[in-house]
């Protein structure tokens, strides 16, 4: 069972385009990271959320606890941003965490 | 920047030996995990470690497995009779104190760990 879906599994966006990557979570949770790994293997922190919306820069994170959704987007889309983006949540209650997936973006110039 | 570093990048053993698997956190963090992540497949959680004890661990984290901070500085995972099976990557993440459902995780580099 899969307590953590992603969708969509790959996506190629042109550079410049807006988008969206979906999480969609089954169990209770106190906390969702969306993370970024990288070709070479090495991740990335880049949101942790509990509620509301969160900004960094071209990026975008969102959660509805109620709908037990979140979604990231990527404003302007460049290059350097392909990569895996990975949701994750944290279980309520405990310190456990289950990931999805992953997504993998490849933006072409 | 303060960074989580794993050493080494890459461990291979044979089936049935020990291995080590060593991590620096960040010096003021208090909250320490140990994931994994099998070639192809999605990442794992297998430890979480707090106030020097475990936390939480998953269903993967049997009895082959231990972790110690044996100082104040080092975060280590020991596997005790690797298998065929145990061969991935193995991250170390660590988080600082506080509300902990507030505070995001760094991760380290990873260690590759191939089991012949």
């Amino acid at each position: 069972k899969n307590e953590v879906e992603q969708s969509p599994q790959n996506l190629t966006a042109q550079e410049g385009e807006f988008i969206t990557i979906n999480c969609s979570y089954s169990v209770g949770i106190s906390a969702l990271h969306w993370l970024q790994q990288h070709p070479g293997g090495g991740i990335v922190s880049l949101f942790m959320l509990s509620s509301g919306k969160k900004k960094h820069g071209r990026l975008i994170a969102t959660i509805n606890i109620q709908e037990k959704h979140s979604s990231l987007h990527i404003t302007a889309s460049h290059p350097r941003d392909s990569a895996v983006y990975i949701c994750a949540v944290r279980l309520e209650p405990g310190n456990q965490f289950y990931f999805g997936t992953g997504t993998s973006l490849t933006v072409i110039p | 920047e303060p960074e989580v570093t794993q050493t080494p990048s890459h461990q291979v053993t044979q089936m049935g030996q020990e291995v080590i698997l060593r991590c620096v956190p960040i010096s003021n963090h208090l909250y320490f995990y140990w994931y994994r992540q099998i070639l192809g497949q999605k990442v794992e959680f297998l430890v979480s470690f707090y106030n020097n004890e475990i936390s939480e661990k998953s269903e993967i984290f049997d009895d082959q497995f231990s972790v110690e901070r044996p100082d104040g500085s080092n975060f280590t995972l020991k596997i005790r009779s690797t298998k065929l099976e145990d061969s991935a990557m193995y991250f170390c993440a660590s988080k600082g104190g506080g509300d902990s459902s507030y505070n995001e995780q760094f991760f380290g580099p990873g260690t590759r760990l191939t089991v012949l």
